[in-house]
């Protein structure tokens, strides 16, 4: 079993909807939890970190983490054609620097 | 800024052919990483270099060695290329753990094993 889990979709939402994306984890150990974007064939880049449970806002993206349900979602609101890419969950301990990554949710929002 | 810079982009191997890919950031990070990333895998770890000196396994170090050159740069070696290691590689360095455990990431080199 993976120890970070993340439907791999794709996710096809038409412009303006709300898009949803989740990951669960196993490991009690996970302390800040990160979404990453990635456009096609390039790198990851760092969209939104949290580290308590509860919610995050930065502008149309909200972070959700539930620390005893081992549950963080990401919800995109207004979604643009823009924000067509894949979307990667991070999570990493306390103490060690070992960054687990789920597989990865592939969106495409339409026009 | 250049931000974490791998080379090369793209490399074609032959089975049993060895090469280094090479890693340097000039952020003056402590840690980091290295990733291969496969369709509906997601990226999984290969080996990390929590700090200059250090070097530690990931999920997947099988058929890979790391060096840490020094605090800028990380290379990943592989010995004897296989089918199995056809991927795209990321490196990423981070400033550290903890609330610093933000990682930036290289561009990808895409590997095609023959």
């Amino acid at each position: 079993q993976k120890e970070v889990e993340q439907d791999p979709g794709p996710l096809s939402v038409p412009e303006g909807a709300i898009v949803s994306l989740n990951c669960t984890y196993s490991n009690s150990a996970f302390q800040y939890f990160m979404w990453y974007r990635q456009y096609s064939r390039k790198g990851p880049e760092l969209l939104m970190y949290t580290y308590s449970s509860g919610n995050k806002e930065d502008g149309r993206f909200t972070a959700q983490v539930d620390k005893s349900s081992k549950y963080i979602s990401l919800f995109i609101r207004d979604s643009q054609p823009s924000d067509s890419a894949t979307y990667l969950c991070a999570m990493i301990g306390a103490a060690g620097n070992k960054l687990t990554f789920g597989g990865g949710t592939r969106v495409l929002v339409k026009p | 800024n250049a931000g974490v810079t791998q080379t090369p982009k793209f490399q074609v191997l032959k089975t049993g052919q060895s090469m280094t890919l090479q890693c340097a950031q000039d952020m003056n990070h402590n840690s980091m990483y290295w990733y291969r990333q496969d369709p509906g895998m997601g990226l999984r770890l290969i080996y990390y270099s929590a700090s200059e000196g250090t070097t530690d396994k990931g999920e997947v170090p099988n058929g890979y060695n790391v060096s840490r050159l020094n605090k800028r740069e990380f290379s990943l070696r592989l010995e004897s290329a296989a089918p199995s290691q056809t991927s795209v590689y990321f490196c990423a360095s981070s400033e550290g753990a903890g609330v610093n455990t933000e990682a930036f990431f290289g561009q990808g080199t895409r590997l095609t094993v023959v």
